[in-house]
């Protein structure tokens, strides 16, 4: 099993362009996540989804959008990038609501 | 919703025992984790212990619950420099909500 993938591992962006950061599974997990993390900060659920077709905000969800179209895919969206996006983005998937999770490499973003 | 604190920094000499603490403030956490973070790595899960357990010791590693006082810690025994990095808290409470600490980062001196 590979676990969980993230590509791309490291992409810089201009104001205003969007991109999509992937998240892989191969471990038939229902449960997915993205967190990112940010100095003195830890690491804050922007999205997350119990299942194939369906997702939900976390803490900090504005600027970003989710879906869930496979067990296996859980892109992340951004729309329109801000240097506030600067940070390191992890995905995370568990067997289910209360099982562990297992994070990614983590893709770090860099917005000019 | 829960918050979940921890120092910032440890320092410890190699061979001695390092003990990271964290406080959380949700009494309904059923799972608490620590995690390990290397540099430029993601997270690693290191162990966890559920809220119904006092303790839970993993070869090197002991985690010790105190309900009463909402506190967490984790002991590693003879640290090594590979143990440098940063060690996260979390708990899980509710609808498969995990909350992190900030994360306390553990320097190893040779």
């Amino acid at each position: 099993n590979a676990g969980v993938t993230q590509t791309p591992k490291f992409q810089v962006l201009k104001t205003g362009q969007s991109m999509t950061l992937q998240c892989a599974q191969d471990m038939n997990h229902e449960y997915m996540s993205w967190y990112r993390q940010d100095p003195g900060m830890g690491l804050r659920l922007i999205h997350y989804s119990v299942g194939a077709g369906i997702t939900d905000q976390g803490e900090v969800p504005n600027g970003y959008n989710v879906s869930r179209s496979t067990t296996e895919d859980f892109p992340l969206r951004l729309l329109s990038a801000a240097p506030s996006q600067t940070s390191v983005y992890f995905c995370a998937s568990a067997r289910g609501r209360q099982e562990t999770q297992y994070f990614g490499p983590g893709t770090r973003l860099l917005v000019l | 919703g829960e918050d979940v604190e921890q120092s910032l920094f440890l320092s410890v000499r190699e061979g001695d025992s390092s003990v990271i603490n964290c406080t959380y403030t949700d009494s309904s956490s059923t799972y608490l984790y620590w995690y390990k973070q290397e540099p430029g790595a993601g997270l690693q899960l290191l162990t966890y212990i559920f809220s119904n357990m006092d303790m839970k010791q993993d070869q090197r590693l002991t985690v010790l619950l105190n309900k009463k006082d909402k506190h967490l810690s984790l002991r590693i025994a003879d640290t090594q420099t590979g143990d440098s990095a940063i060690y996260f808290c979390a708990g899980l409470a509710g609808y498969q909500k995990v909350t992190f600490g900030i994360g306390t980062k553990l320097q190893v001196i040779p």
